[in-house]
């Protein structure tokens, strides 16, 4: 595809429930990042993939979360045991390298938009 | 006190009119600013991005920086009703590492035909 795609676009759920939400990158992008956005605020940090690893996972909440990348290419973020609060607009990102914005540009999907209820 | 601030707005211009759309920051090790537009229920796209104190040009955008006041500004021009959306200011600290994004509220802004 043309740009980066996320799946699915909307995701309701119960609370306790785990859920996985999907990133595909644009192909030969190499740096990927999942951001979570709750309403009326800015995207918030969660997670940093060069490659297949997880170079920065400091903006994980808690240990519920987790996100994986075992080809360097699709990503997946897990959430165990939802509750109420994580229900935010789940933002995945690419970009041809991390310097994204000097010689690039940081390529943002649709989002996953994850209902707790 | 978050480390990034703007107004969420929302604001409300006439077509043509020049829209001014600010942050202030805290933290001194950002270097990299950037504007990115949201439409609703869409991923943000980078606008323009600026690096030191200064400002740039594109197009009818203007970005400008002011680190000594850690102030940030975006103005558009002649202001079209496709300019209807929510900025957010975003900001980078490259000593950190991983080159996250630290973004703003997001400021609405409508133009009106």
């Amino acid at each position: 595809g043309a740009g980066v795609s996320q799946t699915p676009s909307n995701k309701v759920t119960e609370k306790g429930k785990y859920v996985e939400l999907r990133c595909d990158p644009i192909s030969g992008h190499t740096a990927l990042y999942w951001y979570r956005q709750s309403l009326g605020q800015g995207p918030e940090f969660l997670i940093y993939f060069q490659g297949t690893g997880a170079a920065d996972d400091s903006g994980l909440p808690n240990d519920r979360f987790f996100a994986v990348r075992p080809e360097g290419s699709v990503s997946t973020l897990k959430i165990q045991r939802t509750e109420r609060g994580d229900s935010a607009v789940y933002l995945c990102a690419s970009s041809l390298t991390r310097e994204s914005w000097r010689t690039d540009t940081q390529y943002f999907g649709p989002g996953t938009r994850l209902t707790v209820l | 006190q978050k480390e990034v601030e703007q107004d969420p707005g929302p604001l409300s211009v006439p077509e043509g009119a020049i829209v001014s759309l600010n942050c202030t920051y805290s933290n001194s090790a950002f270097q990299y600013f950037m504007w990115y537009r949201q439409y609703s229920r869409k991923g943000p796209e980078l606008l323009m991005y600026t690096y030191s104190s200064g400002n740039k040009e594109d197009g009818r955008f203007t970005a400008q920086v002011d680190k000594s006041s850690k102030y940030i500004s975006l103005f558009i021009r002649d202001s079209q009703p496709s300019d209807s959306a929510t900025y957010l200011c975003a900001m980078v600290n490259s000593g950190a590492g991983s080159y996250q994004l630290t973004f703003g509220k997001g400021t609405k802004l409508s133009v009106i035909p």
